[in-house]
């Protein structure tokens, strides 16, 4: 089946830092790979997305690269700020009819002043 | 745009009553809708898929009669927590999957048992 890994943290940095949260994932046929962002107390928001090997989602100074020969996609962020704290959850969904979105167990990142 | 709400957003109910709790994707139709439950500090456990028009897919170990869904119509899906005890207090997370099949999710719901 379906799975993700992803660093499990949690991460601390001081702003103007540069993150990277590491994520895997084992599917078969041609996965979708999400990053969701979550807020304390809120849902979850899409950050990034990509649909196809070699693909790079960006969104907010956030960018992962679909790398299809490791498994991986990766988030990273040049300067982080305060405003950046949150859990980060990547995702992926199976191909054709296979719908379920299938989470890691989130990375808790905190950012320091 | 994808915009889906959830109501309420904090509910507190006494052990052996019912709570409905609705979604709604509010600029989109959503053909599918997703129920998650999230305990402190941890992953989102996926309870059902609700599809318009039919019956909700349940994941195993979820119990149909203790967590009623309803999909409505194409913008509005609803969980009832039947009969809920103390070990429901939980958050519970809802979905709407657009045409292109990104899952946009709401705030939550904050269920407290007494």
């Amino acid at each position: 089946g379906n799975s993700v890994t992803q660093m499990e943290g949690p991460v601390t940095l001081s702003e103007e830092a540069f993150l990277t949260i590491n994520c895997t994932y084992t599917a078969t046929g041609y996965p979708s790979l999400f990053w969701y962002v979550q807020y304390p107390g809120e849902g979850l928001q899409l950050l990034l997305k990509a649909t196809k090997a070699d693909d790079k989602g960006s969104n907010k100074g956030f960018e992962a690269t679909y790398r299809k020969e490791t498994t991986s996609f990766h988030l990273e962020k040049g300067s982080v700020q305060v405003s950046d704290s949150a859990v980060y959850f990547c995702a992926l969904r199976g191909g054709g009819s296979n719908y379920k979105l299938t989470f890691g167990k989130g990375t808790l990142l905190t950012v320091n002043p | 745009g994808a915009v889906v709400s959830q109501h309420p957003s904090r509910v507190i109910c006494k052990s052996g009553t019912s709570v409905k709790i609705e979604c709604r994707s509010l600029d989109f139709q959503a053909t599918t809708m997703f129920w998650y439950r999230q305990f402190p500090k941890k992953s989102l456990m996926l309870m059902a898929t609700s599809n318009e028009g039919s019956k909700a897919t349940y994941e195993q170990g979820v119990e149909k009669d203790k967590f009623l869904i309803n999909h409505a119509s194409l913008t509005l899906s609803t969980l009832t927590v039947t009969s809920a005890h103390p070990e429901d207090s939980s958050f519970y997370i809802c979905s709407a999957e657009t045409s292109a099949y990104e899952q946009y999710f709401g705030p939550g719901t904050r269920l407290t048992v007494t």
